[in-house]
């Protein structure tokens, strides 16, 4: 099945270090979500983006829409030991009737203290 | 209020078995997502169902693999005789309907995590 291309797959950071991540599609998507998944637990929904160019912040967490459609981007500023996880990015493609959402594969963030 | 909640968190069965894996969505939410999780990947969409009413399965396999939402009750996830392959991590995920709420945000369940034995 289709999945998104997410970079980088993996990071190693120093705590207080910003983040940035991306996601790319070959498709144009309606929705953009952006979750985190610790270890042995569902992913946690962090931000959720609806329109082209839109930017969207949660605390340190800043995600945005691209303006093409096909690619979305999250920062985190400062970053601290707790942001230890992996990120994923989620895109709904423009079909009307479903709310099936296809999944990017992940970028895994390491802080080190 | 409560949020979604699977069970059995872990669950093992020896090939051949059938594995039932449920799923109570978010008070309040209507629609039923599944996606199945192997080790290291993303999460790849199975079904997606309204009350009694299957929307879009286009992510399940065709064979062995059946899902349901009652009326009453939570969804339930069904594998028959399932194989070593089958192993991974389920996750269900809710939303509400468009007049209940905002549907495109989907809140995930922890999990459950099948192994084939």
């Amino acid at each position: 099945g289709q999945q998104l291309n997410q970079s980088p797959q993996s990071m190693f950071i120093q705590e207080g270090e910003d983040v940035s991540m991306n996601c790319t599609s070959s498709s144009i998507f309606n929705t953009w979500l952006w979750y985190k998944q610790d270890p042995g637990e569902g992913p946690v929904l962090l931000i959720a983006l609806y329109k082209a160019g839109e930017l969207t912040s949660n605390g340190r967490l800043t995600a945005q829409f691209g303006i093409t459609r096909k690619d979305s981007f999250l920062n985190i500023s400062a970053s601290i030991p707790s942001d230890v996880g992996i990120y994923f990015c989620a895109g709904q493609e423009n079909t009307s009737g479903t709310y099936k959402y296809i999944f990017g594969t992940g970028t895994r963030l390491k802080v080190l203290a | 209020n409560a949020g979604v909640m699977q069970n059995p968190r872990h669950l093992v069965r020896r090939r051949g078995q059938e594995a039932r894996l449920r799923c109570s969505p978010m008070k309040g939410h209507s629609h039923v997502y599944w996606y199945r999780q192997l080790p290291e990947e993303g999460l790849k969409f199975m079904v997606y169902l309204q009350k009694e009413n299957i929307i879009d399965e286009s992510g399940m396999p065709k064979e062995r693999f059946s899902a349901e939402f009652p009326k009453e009750g939570p969804s339930i996830l069904r594998i028959q005789q399932v194989v070593r392959g089958d192993s991974a991590a389920y996750f269900c995920a809710s939303s509400p309907a468009r007049l209940a709420g905002n549907p495109y945000e989907q809140y995930f369940g922890p999990g459950t995590r099948l192994t084939v034995t």
